[in-house]
């Protein structure tokens, strides 16, 4: 069974700086995908961004980069230049295989970002 | 743009009650989720389903609960008998076969009295 982590419940950062969420997973499968989604207070699950287990280059989109270590099972989220609009939940997620498969969430970090 | 949707937004319900929660997934995907958010708590798996059968399904995913693709559109779940616990936010989610990525719905509210 696949088990994702998050270790940091709430997380404060200023506006304008940079925050990093950690993640840490475990699993016995070779081929996987994980996601960090953001949760607003709407309680919508938006996707943020996806790192493919078997690409060594760590994932980028726009302000959002993950550093993925795949020897430790680690994937954590780096927002740079943190807006007030990144207040939300952030959930770390794995889904095993390559063909679309269930997802099992972290329990999640609550981001505040400070103006 | 294409996104999954879910209706209705919040249902309202009475212990022991039936209902059933609605998704329109997005129209070429073939792979169909359900999830839940107990409030506070974090996201969780409840079943799939694809080729028009159930692929997996979590220890949550019991006999209280079913799933149906009743009309190639819609992707049903149904929670016979609801009790307190039930109480959650459901998510719908639908994935494609080319890429590795699940779009999800805005979640239907269930509160059970």
């Amino acid at each position: 069974a696949q088990t994702v982590t998050q270790s940091q419940p709430e997380m404060s950062v200023q506006e304008a700086e940079t925050v990093t969420l950690s993640c840490t997973y475990d699993t016995s499968e070779n081929n996987y995908y994980l996601f960090w989604y953001k949760q607003p207070p709407s309680r919508q699950m938006i996707l943020v961004i996806r790192q493919e287990a078997y690409k060594q280059q760590n994932a980028t989109e726009n302000r959002f980069s993950v550093n993925f270590q795949k020897a430790a099972k680690s994937f954590s989220l780096k927002i740079s230049d943190s807006q007030l609009g990144d207040t939300a939940m952030y959930f770390c997620a794995f889904m095993k295989g390559f063909n679309n498969n269930d997802m099992r969430f972290g329990a999640g970090t609550r981001l505040t970002v400070k103006p | 743009e294409p996104e999954v949707t879910q209706t209705p937004s919040h249902q309202v319900t009475q212990m022991g009650q039936e209902v059933i929660l609605r998704c329109v997934p997005i129209s070429n995907h073939l792979y169909f989720y359900w999830y839940r958010q107990i409030l506070g708590q974090k996201v969780e798996f409840l079943v799939s389903f694809y080729n028009n059968e159930i692929s997996e399904k979590s220890e949550i995913f019991d006999d209280q609960f079913s799933v149906e693709r009743p009309d190639g559109s819609n992707f049903t779940l149904k929670i016979r008998s609801t009790k307190l616990e039930d109480s959650a936010m459901y998510f719908c989610a639908s994935g494609g076969e080319s890429y590795n990525e699940q779009f999800f719905g805005p979640g239907t509210r269930l509160t059970v009295l």
